[in-house]
């Protein structure tokens, strides 16, 4: 399978604990993306990486969140003390960025329950 | 901020039906993308448009990107029973730096047998 891979797909957790999810982009993608999506809503944009190079932040992601992308290929998303709000699932996408290429391809997502 | 309004919010259609839904904002975009997402799955990339008035097809279904940059809308024809899912729109409004994509709440479709 050569499309992009989450892990955990599910994650439940008690309040207050640190989670972290992985995120595997297609093999030649140099950009990546993470995004939050509640029930009923759309995904949310949290952040993305060009290579290692971490270029946007969403006011979404609060100072609990912290993302890495250290050898510009596979990445993590930890959040920290968690909280009840921050049960959604979490998205990846990864794109190839050439001139007039926008399309961003999605994981399956990990679905994280904070209880 | 940039909000996507997308409609309508579900359909309730037979099959073999046609499909109509589209998205619309304030602000402008240079980039509209549709895609369709399935229960406890990630967004699948149906259709990419980047060209005000730009008309694209991929197979039964064909979107189209506003001439004023604020719309776009997705047909789908002669719907069958896996076109169920929720649809979202989904867009950028391109230049330099930005390029985290803005998602329409979707448009959830249902097939009545």
């Amino acid at each position: 399978d050569t499309g992009v891979s989450q892990d955990p797909r599910h994650k439940i957790t008690k309040r207050g604990q640190n989670v972290t999810f992985r995120c595997d982009p297609i093999s030649e993608h140099n950009r990546l993306y993470w995004y939050r999506q509640t029930l009923g809503q759309g995904p949310e944009f949290l952040t993305y990486f060009q290579n290692e190079a971490q270029l946007e932040k969403s006011r979404l992601l609060s100072d609990r969140f912290s993302a890495e992308r250290p050898k510009g290929s596979f990445s993590t998303l930890e959040i920290q003390r968690t909280e009840q709000g921050d049960s959604a699932m979490y998205l990846c996408a990864s794109s190839l960025r050439l001139a007039g290429d926008n399309e961003q391809f999605f994981g399956p997502g990990t679905r994280l329950t904070v209880l | 901020g940039q909000q996507l309004n997308q409609s309508p919010q579900s359909m309730f259609i037979q099959e073999g039906e046609d499909v109509s839904m589209n998205c619309t904002s304030s602000s402008i975009f240079n980039t509209w993308l549709w895609y369709k997402q399935d229960p406890g799955e990630g967004p699948v990339l149906l259709i990419a448009l980047y060209k005000a008035g730009e008309l694209t097809s991929n197979g039964r279904l064909t979107a189209q990107f506003g001439i004023t940059r604020k719309d776009s809308f997705l047909n789908i024809s002669a719907s069958i029973p896996s076109d169920v899912g929720i649809y979202f729109c989904a867009a950028k409004p391109g230049g330099g730096g930005a390029d985290g994509l803005t998602f329409g709440k979707g448009t959830h479709l249902i097939i009545q047998p």
